[in-house]
């Protein structure tokens, strides 16, 4: 099956600063996903990104399809940036494979 | 985007027992998939449920193990059966909508504890 790699797996950050997330896939995908896992357990949608770029606010999310890879980048880090951060894909069986996640951490 | 909604939202359970998930979605869905997390970990597929056909499991999950209901377009059930202190995780229902977007959601996920 697909390989999903995601890095780095822990990223500590203070407060206000900048980071990016990448994601690396080895073989071509219908669909990207970018996820939120809050400390409650709750995935939240942030990006849908087979390809591109897109920006949410503070997030945006691009992706180099032909590159197999995507990067998420978070500026101006608040605390409830924390948490752990899914990368998903879909190669063409409408089946998600979830990489293994970054677990980021804002601190005041 | 849809309302999913999973009941119970956490359980403690003895083992050898049964416990099963509920989960609804508040539009008519075609895909609905049913995940495991656990603890510390990344999030597994256990099945694919469509209306009118069996649950598709993949590698590693049967169905004595994790049977599947899907009467309807907006509702499924999986029931974790024979627990043990293995089972243990987060199980998460998802839905894939959007015209010409294969975009999934997920419920809010069941805490299952086993003792």
């Amino acid at each position: 099956g697909i390989q999903v790699e995601q890095s780095p797996p822990d990223l500590i950050l203070q407060e206000g600063a900048n980071s990016t997330l990448r994601c690396n896939f080895s073989d071509s995908v219908n669909n990207l996903q970018w996820f939120h896992q809050n400390p409650w357990g709750q995935l939240i949608n942030l990006f849908y990104i087979p390809s591109g770029t897109k920006q949410n606010g503070r997030l945006s999310a691009t992706t180099v399809a032909t590159e197999r890879y995507s990067l998420l980048y978070i500026s101006s880090s608040q605390t409830t940036d924390s948490g752990v951060y899914f990368c998903a894909v879909e190669p063409n069986d409408y089946k998600l494979s979830f990489g293994a996640g970054t677990t980021v951490t804002v601190r005041a | 985007s849809a309302v999913i909604s999973q009941k119970p939202s956490r359980d403690i359970c003895q083992r050898g027992t049964s416990l099963t998930i509920q989960c609804q979605v508040d539009s008519q869905v075609t895909m609905m998939f049913w995940y495991r997390q656990q603890p510390g970990q990344s999030l597994t597929l256990i099945a694919t449920a469509n209306q009118g056909s069996e649950a598709t499991y993949e590698s590693g999950f049967v169905i004595d193990k994790f049977p599947i209901s899907r009467p309807n377009l907006t509702f499924s059930t999986l029931t974790v059966s024979n627990l043990s202190p293995e089972d243990s995780s987060i199980y998460l229902c998802s839905v894939e909508e959007g015209t010409g977007r294969l975009e999934q959601y997920f419920g809010p996920g069941t805490r299952l504890t086993v003792t």
